[in-house]
């Protein structure tokens, strides 16, 4: 079954510090992988995706994410955290070519501290 | 803001009580998804319909309902509320069938009590 493992659950940066986020997914084809973000009394915003080709994606906000397929990982990066990062992030895959009908993983509650 | 609009924001309700949670896509915007958000749960994908029809079935229970209309506003019928369907519940919406980018609302938050 398809699936998406986000392994932590909350994650505590210092501001200007790098940032990982750690995601394994299980499908058995390539899959499209996407990370969202999620600030407190918001929807759901789009950060980058992956469908094929370069696997460092570029996204916006200054993320980036790594697809690695022997590890079935999808790590989103940042160099640097703001303040305003904080929030909560989730990884999720789109089966069958769908960017709507997605699996989302638990996501990661990210806290910046000044 | 992307959008998409979701109406109510809040909604308290008892249970075994019916509501109906209305979404307006973007426009141009031909699907609509809906998500459910919930502790226990976490997101999970309901059901996706795409200029009227419905193309998708996810985790939807059998109380639970949907439609999309002509106007392609769409709503998500709740009926027997139990206390577990406390959760917030997400439309999003995009143009086409599956390969474009969906953009999500703030959601609803429904309580159960």
């Amino acid at each position: 079954a398809q699936s998406v493992t986000q392994p932590d659950i909350h994650i505590t940066v210092s501001e200007g510090a790098s940032l990982e986020l750690r995601c394994n997914y299980s499908y058995g084809a390539t899959p499209y992988l996407f990370w969202y973000v999620q600030s407190p009394g918001q929807g759901l915003q789009l950060l980058l995706k992956y469908f094929s080709g370069d696997t460092l994606v570029q996204g916006i906000k200054g993320f980036e994410a790594e697809f690695k397929r022997s590890q079935s990982s999808f790590n989103l990066r940042k160099p640097s955290v703001h303040w305003s990062d904080a929030a909560e992030y989730f990884c999720a895959v789109g089966p069958g070519g769908s960017q709507g009908n997605l699996i989302f993983g638990k996501g990661t509650k990210l806290s910046v501290k000044p | 803001d992307s959008g998409v609009t979701q109406t109510p924001k809040h909604l308290i309700t008892a249970t075994g009580q019916r509501v109906t949670l209305r979404c307006s896509p973007r426009s141009g915007d031909l699907s609509v998804y809906w998500y459910q958000q919930s502790l226990d749960q976490g997101l999970q994908f309901l059901i996706h319909y795409y200029n009227g029809e419905e193309r998708a079935k996810g985790n939807i229970l059998e109380r639970f309902s949907a439609q999309q209309f002509p106007d392609l506003h769409s709503e998500l019928n709740l009926s027997s509320l139990e206390l577990g369907d406390s959760a917030l519940y997400f439309c999003a919406s995009s143009v086409g069938a599956s390969g474009n980018t969906i953009y999500f609302g703030e959601g609803s938050w429904l309580t159960v009590v």
